[in-house]
């Protein structure tokens, strides 16, 4: 299994450009989370699904979107970037939703907006 | 406000010390997650515990429930365990989402 990958590796985006970060898993999880990791600060949750057809927002969701059309994929939209969202972009998933259950990360993606 | 601090936010050590990372969390929590934040920035779970306490190797988590903390323990320290390290709670107030700490950074000298 390759586990949770994601696409790109590194992205630099121009002010008000927008891009889509890849996220797949192949664990056939149900639940999926996107995360922004900034400079010490604790990873803060975007977005969730418990399934296909289902999201919801987490802490910080503003100036993001999400689809989830298949179990496997999880893709997090950027409309408008700003340089607020330059951080690093982890995705992970679970078997079972939330804290009780181990949480597989992908690589993630680091974005630079300028 | 449900909340996870970590003690310290650095950490050196030679090769070979016992080393303790710390985590405290405001309220009652139903589950506690340690990962490992490598150098390149790829993240790993460690462990995940609500009671007593969990060994992998030269790792060791336990958890106080009623003083709301948690401990890791890395024994015989090796340049290896470089890494950032991050406790992460579950708070049982329906939204079943974790809250991360901001993480200890450990580098262990040869």
């Amino acid at each position: 299994n390759a586990g949770v990958t994601q696409t790109p590796k590194f992205r630099i985006l121009k002010i008000g450009q927008s891009m889509t970060l890849q996220c797949t898993q192949d664990m056939n999880h149900n639940y999926m989370y996107w995360y922004r990791q900034d400079p010490g600060m604790g990873l803060k949750l975007i977005y969730y699904s418990v399934g296909a057809g289902i999201t919801d927002k987490g802490e910080v969701p503003n100036g993001y979107n999400v689809s989830r059309s298949t179990t496997e994929d999880f893709p997090l939209r950027l409309e408008l970037a700003a340089p607020s969202q330059t951080s690093v972009y982890f995705c992970a998933s679970s078997y079972s939703f939330g804290g009780s259950y181990e949480q597989y990360f992908g690589p993630g993606t680091r974005l630079t907006v300028t | 406000k449900n909340e996870v601090e970590q003690s310290p936010q650095n950490l050196t050590a030679q090769e070979g010390e016992f080393i303790t990372i710390n985590c405290s969390y405001s309220v009652g929590i139903s589950a506690l997650h340690w990962l490992q934040q490598h150098p390149g920035g790829g993240i790993v779970s460690l462990f995940m515990l609500s009671s007593g306490k969990k060994k992998h190797g030269r790792l060791i988590a336990t958890i106080n429930i009623q003083e709301k903390h948690s401990s890791l323990h890395i024994t015989a320290s090796h340049p290896r365990d470089s890494a950032v390290y991050i406790c992460a709670a579950r708070f049982p107030d329906n939204t079943d989402k974790l809250i991360f700490g901001t993480g200890t950074r450990l580098q262990v000298f040869p």
